[in-house]
């Protein structure tokens, strides 16, 4: 079946840190890749996303490069805000239905201090 | 444009007991996808709604059931609630079934 496995948090960068959190897919097909962030209390907001191999999403200053030859979907992002503390999901839609399920990686919790 | 909003925010239950949770969708979105959020884990999808019908589930038993209406806002049912149906249920829009999806802020329910 399909399933997304993210790096294991929680972690923790100081302000203008550099940042990586890791997420590898296993999907039938040519899944839709999507990074969604959720900020305390709240629910998810899509942060970007890629549907085809080589495309590289990006969204304020996050970007993530969908690498079908690794199976990968890593987020990166230069320089890290206080304000980027949050969950971050890693999802695909892997297609092949009439229906738009998207499966969700366990999350990973981003505290960035000043 | 008014974005996709879920009622109520939180909700407390006992065990055994049945709850109905709603979602607004957002304007022109006709699909309505809902998911469960365990604590500390990703969301699973429960169903989807399109048009009025289920278009496709995943791993819930029967006792979650749907209905979504005309205006494509919809409802959530849970049966003979469980403890470990306590988590938070996020209800997410698109412009259609395969389309992005676009989530509500969430509804905590807590099973006593």
């Amino acid at each position: 079946g399909n399933s997304v496995t993210q790096m294991e948090g929680p972690v923790t960068l100081s302000e203008e840190a550099f940042l990586t959190i890791n997420c590898t897919y296993t999907a039938t097909g040519y899944p839709s890749l999507f990074w969604y962030v959720q900020y305390p209390g709240e629910g998810l907001q899509l942060l970007l996303k890629a549907t085809k191999a080589d495309d590289k999403g990006s969204n304020k200053g996050f970007e993530a490069t969908y690498r079908k030859e690794t199976t990968s979907f890593h987020l990166e992002k230069g320089s890290v805000q206080v304000s980027d503390s949050a969950v971050y999901f890693c999802a695909l839609n892997a297609g092949g239905t009439s229906y738009g399920k998207l499966t969700f990686g366990q999350g990973t919790i981003l505290t960035v201090h000043p | 444009e008014t974005g996709v909003t879920q009622s109520p925010t939180h909700l407390i239950k006992t065990r055994g007991q049945q709850v109905t949770l709603r979602c607004s969708s957002q304007s022109g979105h006709n699909t309505v996808s809902w998911y469960q959020q365990a604590l500390g884990q990703g969301p699973q999808f429960i169903f989807q709604y399109y048009r009025e019908e289920e278009n496709g589930r995943g791993n819930f038993p029967p006792r979650f059931s749907g209905l979504q209406f005309p205006n494509y806002s919809s409802e959530l049912n849970v049966n003979a609630l469980e403890l470990d149906d306590s988590a938070l249920y996020l209800c997410a829009s698109s412009l259609a079934p395969v389309y992005e999806q676009y989530f509500g802020p969430g509804t905590r329910l807590t099973v006593t």
